[in-house]
């Protein structure tokens, strides 16, 4: 267990509603990352930060944002959400340059 | 750019049945390999890596072999159990900074009585 939540776990949002994923860790890890999992692509990641307000754009970044004021939360907003943002969510923290997952979030946008 | 590719599933055997699930990757430099395993409704967990050619990664009777000159990173085990029912994801870290991780499509695995 790498100390990862993730709130909430599921949602359901209309479209272009604004949307607030929040990945918190207890370990004071450096690198934490978004991806999101989709059938028949596997994980794709959005974005990833290296610091406190150390961002970067990831495969997949368009209608995602992303900040992190804290070392232990890395938070990921839908400015404005599509039905093509419906996926599963997940945050990850880099240790010993392995990564370890949080238990995701499922948001349906409808 | 970096890519894997992993056999189609759903893979379907019966307990004890052995195991093969094919991973190639496309890469510059040298990748560390992952294989993580996600069990229905939970996030992914890693099973085991290999950070350079020719090393073996191992967890819980699943082993894979690091292969640069067939760039492949095939998953095995000898005897597979229904506890064993899960999606297997081949991985690599991508080039460039931030260890960020390419991942394969997954494979079903199924594992009958």
């Amino acid at each position: 267990d790498a100390g990862i939540t993730q709130s909430p776990r599921h949602k359901v949002t209309e479209t272009g509603t604004p949307v607030t994923l929040r990945c918190h860790q207890t370990e004071n890890h450096r690198y934490m990352y978004w991806y999101r999992q989709d059938p028949g692509h596997g994980l794709r990641l959005i974005h990833y930060s290296y610091g406190v307000k150390d961002t970067d754009k990831g495969e997949v970044s368009d209608g995602y944002s992303v900040s992190r004021s804290k070392t232990e939360d890395f938070l990921l907003t839908l400015e404005s959400a599509t039905s093509s943002q419906t996926s599963v969510y997940f945050c990850a923290i880099r240790a010993s340059y392995e990564q370890y997952f949080g238990p995701g979030t499922r948001l349906t946008v409808t | 750019g970096d890519s894997v590719t992993q056999m189609e599933g759903p893979v379907t055997l019966s307990e004890e049945a052995f195991l093969t699930i094919n991973c190639t990757y496309t890469a510059t430099g040298y990748p560390s390999l992952f294989w993580y395993v996600q069990y229905p409704g939970e996030g992914l967990q890693l099973l085991l890596k290999a950070t350079k050619a020719d090393d073996k990664g191992s967890n819980k009777g699943f082993e894979a072999t690091y292969r640069k000159e067939t760039t492949s990173f095939h998953l095995e085990k000898g005897s597979v159990q229904v506890s064993d029912s899960a999606v297997y994801f081949c991985a690599l870290s991508g080039e460039g900074r931030g260890g960020k991780l390419i991942f394969g499509q997954g494979t079903e695995l199924s594992v009958k009585p």
